[in-house]
């Protein structure tokens, strides 16, 4: 079965610096990965997608990369912020028979230090 | 854009009690998804609708487990005969029909058997 894994369960940095996560799967790779963030007690929030034959995606002062070869994604944040403070979550859509199955890896909290 | 929304926000009850929880999907959002949470892991998936068609239940839906969305719109995930394993946050998540679609959460219903 398709396993996730995202790099820490912990990061802290300190504010202004680039934060990156990584998200690590195995088998085959999905049809597209998406980021989430979720701050306590609360549900997830999209944050970007990014499709199987693309390499990278942006958003203000996000970045998601995507290798297939190395089944690999890496989040960044630039100049990170205290506000960043939160778990992110890797999501793959595995897509199969009619269904739209996101597996969601088990997140990295990630915390910026003023 | 009301967002998604659940209810209630926390139940607590009794091992061996029944309890329903209800999701309020994006109006025009036909897809609804559920999925529970337990502390430190991400939200693992649980059943799905499109319309008011079951789709999809994951085999960690036990028999104890039943999901209803009757009008395509709202929808309720009942559990039966809670187990103190059953504690957990369930969350509901709803998107458009379509490819490479994100997924738009609620805050979820945060369960505690007693």
């Amino acid at each position: 079965s398709q396993k996730i894994e995202q790099n820490s369960e912990a990061l802290n940095i300190q504010e202004g610096k680039t934060a990156t996560l990584t998200c690590n799967y195995t088998n085959y790779s999905p049809a597209y990965l998406q980021w989430y963030r979720q701050d306590p007690g609360r549900g997830p929030v999209f944050l970007l997608l990014i499709r199987e034959n693309e390499k990278e995606k942006r958003k203000e002062r996000l970045k998601v990369t995507f290798d297939t070869t190395l089944k690999q994604s890496l989040f960044h944040i630039t100049a990170s912020q205290p506000a960043d403070s939160a778990t992110y979550l890797c999501a793959l859509d595995m897509r199969y028979s009619s269904a739209s199955k996101i597996i969601f890896g088990s997140g990295t909290r990630l915390s910026i230090r003023p | 854009d009301t967002g998604v929304s659940q209810d209630p926000r926390h139940k607590i009850t009794k091992r061996g009690q029944n309890v329903t929880f209800r999701c309020d999907p994006i109006s025009e959002h036909n897809r609804l998804y559920w999925y529970r949470q337990t502390l430190g892991q991400g939200p693992e998936f649980l059943t799905y609708f499109q319309n008011e068609a079951q789709l999809e239940k994951s085999r960690l839906l036990s028999d104890r487990f039943s999901a209803e969305r009757p009008k395509g719109s709202f929808s309720t995930l009942e559990i039966q005969r809670t187990e103190q394993g059953d504690s957990a946050m369930y969350l509901c998540a709803s998107s458009p029909q379509g490819n490479n679609q994100p997924q738009h959460f609620g805050d979820g219903t945060r369960l505690s058997i007693l």
